[in-house]
């Protein structure tokens, strides 16, 4: 079935540190594929997302490329700060149209000055 | 953005009686409202989709007589844990997907609520 694989934390970064969270999936079709945020205290706050190969995600200096070649959702941050401090989970949406999402086991970041 | 909200935010009960979750979508209409559980450590586990005015679809393996779920109107979802246990103690997790004011059409993008902690003693 479809999932979601994401590396384990949680990651501890300096600020202005570079950050990669990896994400990998396994779907059958052709994904979208999300990176969701969360802030503490707060709900799941989309980040970015790109719909199909090739495609780059960017928002509040956060990237993500879709790679087919390598089933793969990677966020990066050239600079973290210390809002950045939260658990960022990787989803896709099923192929063939449907709105569910699948999640995975989400990485804590805490970023320290 | 678009804001859901969710009531209680913790919710502490004894094992037997029955705690009713709400999620509301604040200044937007919502085709379809998701439930999510997360337990620790874990990832968002979906639940059920409810669409307004319609029976929720359920997640395979999810007890529908257990999670009673009623989306009564395009503003509101329930959730009712019925007879919980502590095996039901987790984070339930609500998001709904907005619907254009004028088109009908519906937005691709989910948006959640913060969460309510359920704790069954």
């Amino acid at each position: 079935g479809n999932s979601v694989t994401q590396m384990e934390g949680p990651v501890t970064l300096s600020e202005e540190a570079f950050l990669t969270i990896n994400c990998t999936y396994t779907a059958t079709g052709y994904p979208s594929l999300f990176w969701y945020v969360q802030y503490p205290g707060e709900g799941l706050q989309l980040l970015l997302k790109a719909t199909k190969a090739d495609d780059k995600g960017s928002n509040k200096g956060f990237e993500a490329t879709y790679r087919k070649e390598t089933t793969s959702f990677h966020l990066e941050k050239g600079s973290v700060q210390v809002s950045d401090s939260a658990v960022y989970f990787c989803a896709l949406s099923h192929p063939g149209g449907s709105e569910k999402l699948v999640f995975g086991k989400g990485t804590k970041l805490t970023v320290n000055p | 953005g678009a804001v859901v909200s969710q009531h209680p935010s913790r919710v502490i009960c004894k094992s037997g009686t029955s705690v009713k979750i709400e999620c509301r979508s604040l200044d937007f209409q919502a085709t379809t409202m998701f439930w999510y559980r997360q337990f620790p450590k874990q990832s968002l586990m979906l639940m059920a989709t409810s669409n307004e005015g319609s029976k929720a679809t359920y997640e395979q393996g999810v007890e529908k007589d257990k999670f009673l779920i009623n989306h009564a109107s395009l503003t509101l979802s329930t959730l009712t844990v019925t007879s919980a246990h502590p095996e039901d103690s987790s984070f339930y997790i609500c998001s709904a997907r907005a619907r254009h004011p004028t088109s009908g059409r519906s937005y691709n993008e989910q948006f959640f609520g913060p969460g309510t902690r359920l704790t069954v003693l």
